[in-house]
């Protein structure tokens, strides 16, 4: 079975903390994703990758970056944490195209 | 207007009824996922399907292109079925990280 690890289940970060967030999956997937889930708004796109070094935007890129330096590493990167970035952060892989998505078990970031 | 849009967004059942989660979608699409998440957080793809019905033990999602409609069905539900359901689509001809999602349906089976 794919597996995606997410580094922490919970973390507490003080505003203005850089904060990382890393991704790793074992089954040499092209693409992976990050979201963000909070509640009434749903699962919401931060950025994604397709390959190594690539990267693309998706709907709330804001206050965001990241870094994918090798194929199973994925890293969320929140420059200088804020209050309203306050979430559950979800990473999933997929194969290229239109494969199942595999997701990793969430991060509860708390920023105070 | 959400481009997908599930309904219920609450549904409580007994255990054993028979139960469906209805998702509606708004553009064209290349594939549709049913996703379930447990509380706690874990996110785990029930199915992936771009046309017709699809099984797997007591669930079964079908899809009806035409009419832009999705159902995931639950026979003989039961206490540990209790999650959140999302419906997601793959919007055809978009990035490949273009997926839209339904805002969830919270299903509670009570014993």
């Amino acid at each position: 079975d794919v597996k995606v690890t997410q580094s922490s289940r919970y973390l507490v970060k003080r505003t203005g903390e850089k904060v990382f967030l890393e991704c790793v999956q074992d089954m040499d997937h092209e693409n992976m994703f990050w979201y963000r889930q909070d509640p009434g708004l749903g699962l919401r796109l931060i950025y994604f990758s397709y390959d190594v070094k690539m990267k693309e935007k998706g709907d709330i890129p804001e206050g965001y970056s990241v870094s994918r330096e090798k194929k199973e590493r994925f890293s969320l990167i929140l420059e200088s944490a804020s209050t309203n970035q306050t979430s559950m952060y979800l990473c999933a892989s997929s194969l290229v195209g239109r494969g199942k998505l595999f997701f990793g078990s969430g991060t509860q970031l708390s920023v105070l | 207007k959400n481009e997908v849009e599930q309904s219920p967004q609450n549904l409580t059942a007994q255990e054993g009824e028979f139960i469906t989660i209805n998702c509606s979608y708004s553009v064209g699409i290349s594939a549709l996922h049913w996703l379930q998440q447990h509380p706690g957080g874990g996110i785990v793809s029930l199915f992936m399907l771009s046309s017709g019905k699809k099984k797997h033990g007591r669930l079964i999602a079908t899809i009806n292109i035409q009419e832009k409609h999705s159902s995931l069905h639950i026979t003989a539900s039961h206490p540990r079925d209790s999650a959140v359901y999302i419906c997601a689509v793959t919007n055809y001809g978009g990035s490949q990280g273009n997926l839209i999602f339904g805002k969830g349906t919270k299903l509670s089976v009570k014993p």
